[in-house]
């Protein structure tokens, strides 16, 4: 069964330090991975992805680390700001069912 | 600036009646969706439209119909709304389907089902 699963599911952090957020998956046929950032009031948005033949990709402030063998990923953000509060989803990118499947978010809380 | 149109923002209804949302993307993608997303933030796809046929319908229950005139509009349409309803509704768009890389979002709208 295709799914996409996240932890941990709230997340605070005070403003200045590393954010580390957790993402894992069963299907192998997925070989894109979106994060997404969603706000209050606003739907999610592409902040940063990578295929599966990267294990890393930066993006500013933004990493993801990717590890095949083990069927997971990380979202890192440093230098965490109260603006990067937001809810945040992994995806895996399954193009054989033509779907993309959603990870049930981590609420990212940065104190200022 | 935003790309995919919804409206309304928010919706509110008794039970038993019918709703319709309206999505439209000035992307020039050439596949729309639908998604639930309920009280939790879990987004579960409901609908998804190429060159208006249906590629993907997920077992929702059959009160719900996606409507499409055209690429770049697509409407959800609810027949007799229930309770479990409420839900904010987000229309997306890509290019080609499961095209996470070009997958943008509306910013939704709220149901409550009273």
């Amino acid at each position: 069964q295709q799914q996409v699963r996240q932890s941990p599911q709230s997340l605070t952090v005070w403003e200045g330090e590393t954010a580390i957020l957790n993402c894992s998956y069963e299907d192998s046929t997925f070989n894109y991975f979106p994060w997404y950032q969603q706000f209050p009031g606003e739907g999610p948005a592409l902040l940063i992805s990578i295929r599966s033949v990267s294990d890393k990709k930066e993006d500013g402030r933004f990493t993801i680390f990717f590890n095949k063998r083990e069927k997971k990923l990380s979202l890192h953000i440093t230098d965490s700001q109260p603006g990067d509060s937001a809810t945040y989803f992994c995806a895996g990118d399954d193009t054989n069912a033509y779907k993309v499947i959603f990870g049930k978010g981590t609420h990212l809380h940065v104190l200022p | 600036e935003t790309a995919v149109f919804q409206t309304p923002n928010y919706h509110v209804t008794q039970v038993g009646n019918e709703v319709s949302f309206n999505c439209k993307q000035t992307l020039g993608h050439d596949t729309m969706y639908w998604y639930k997303q309920d009280s939790k933030k879990l987004l579960k796809i409901m609908f998804s439209y190429n060159n208006k046929q249906l590629i993907v319908n997920e077992t929702v229950p059959r009160r719900f119909s996606p409507q499409s005139s055209d690429k770049a509009h697509l409407n959800l349409r609810i027949k007799s709304v229930e309770p479990e309803d409420s839900a904010v509704y987000l229309c997306a768009s890509s290019w080609g389907t499961g095209r996470a890389e070009t997958l943008y979002f509306g910013s939704g709208t709220r149901l409550t089902v009273l």
